[in-house]
């Protein structure tokens, strides 16, 4: 079975470049969590949905950072413009329901993006 | 809010050594709990959970148990191999005005060596 998946892997771009990152949760899921991992502050959540709505987005750093769902199978994080400090490993994470029952939820390997 | 506080690693040990590692919370309520593990170059993936106090999860020859008392959750493997040399997190569950969600700890880097 296929789990999320998560392009690019790897992204380089230029200080002030847009960049997409982009996710394809695991089918039947109905919840889809986007998370940022550095070494000075760890896991971050930046935002999560449930059924394509966003529920929570708390996180998200600042206006430079949106993200959409338009539909069940698909999600974006948009940063536009980019800076350096956003680099980092950024994971999307899907889950069946809305945590209430197992807890457990799917993540992708990752997109590592480096702004230069 | 609801946090997760680990101990700093990196944890080197030799491969069959006994494995400890420490997490505490704070939390208003009674948050379910969680360990992930992250494999070199791979997404984090549920290792083991327990709900309720005094519960004790385990997997794979880890296991941790809530302890509502201390605000712990501490992971433990009696011997390690060198195929567990990852990343661990603690996490809670709490339940915020819009569902649930994950909250992670900072993560422990665990190497083990032959």
């Amino acid at each position: 079975d296929a789990g999320v998946i998560q392009s690019p892997r790897h992204e380089v771009t230029e200080m002030g470049q847009e960049v997409t990152l982009r996710c394809k949760p695991i089918s039947g899921h109905n919840s889809l969590f986007w998370y940022r991992q550095t070494m000075m502050r760890g896991l971050e959540l930046l935002i999560y949905f449930n059924n394509n709505v966003p529920i929570d987005d708390s996180g998200m750093p600042e206006d430079r950072f949106s993200a959409k769902m338009p539909n069940a199978s698909f999600s974006t994080l948009k940063i536009q413009p980019s800076e350096p400090r956003d680099s980092a490993v950024y994971f999307c994470a899907s889950s069946p329901g809305r945590l209430t029952d197992t807890g457990e939820l799917f993540f992708g390997e990752g997109s590592r993006l480096t702004v230069l | 809010g609801d946090s997760v506080t680990q101990m700093e690693g990196p944890v080197t040990l030799s491969e069959e050594a006994f494995l400890t590692i420490n997490c505490t919370y704070t939390a208003t309520g009674y948050p379910s709990l969680f360990w992930y593990v992250q494999y070199p170059g791979e997404g984090l993936q549920l290792l083991l959970k327990a709900t309720k106090a005094d519960d004790k999860g385990s997997n794979k020859g880890f296991e941790a148990t809530y302890r509502k008392e201390t605000t712990s959750f501490h992971l433990e493997k009696g011997s390690v191999q060198v195929s567990d040399s990852a990343v661990y997190f603690c996490a809670l569950k709490e339940l915020t005005g819009g569902g649930n969600k994950l909250t992670f700890g900072t993560g422990t880097q665990l190497k083990v060596e032959l």
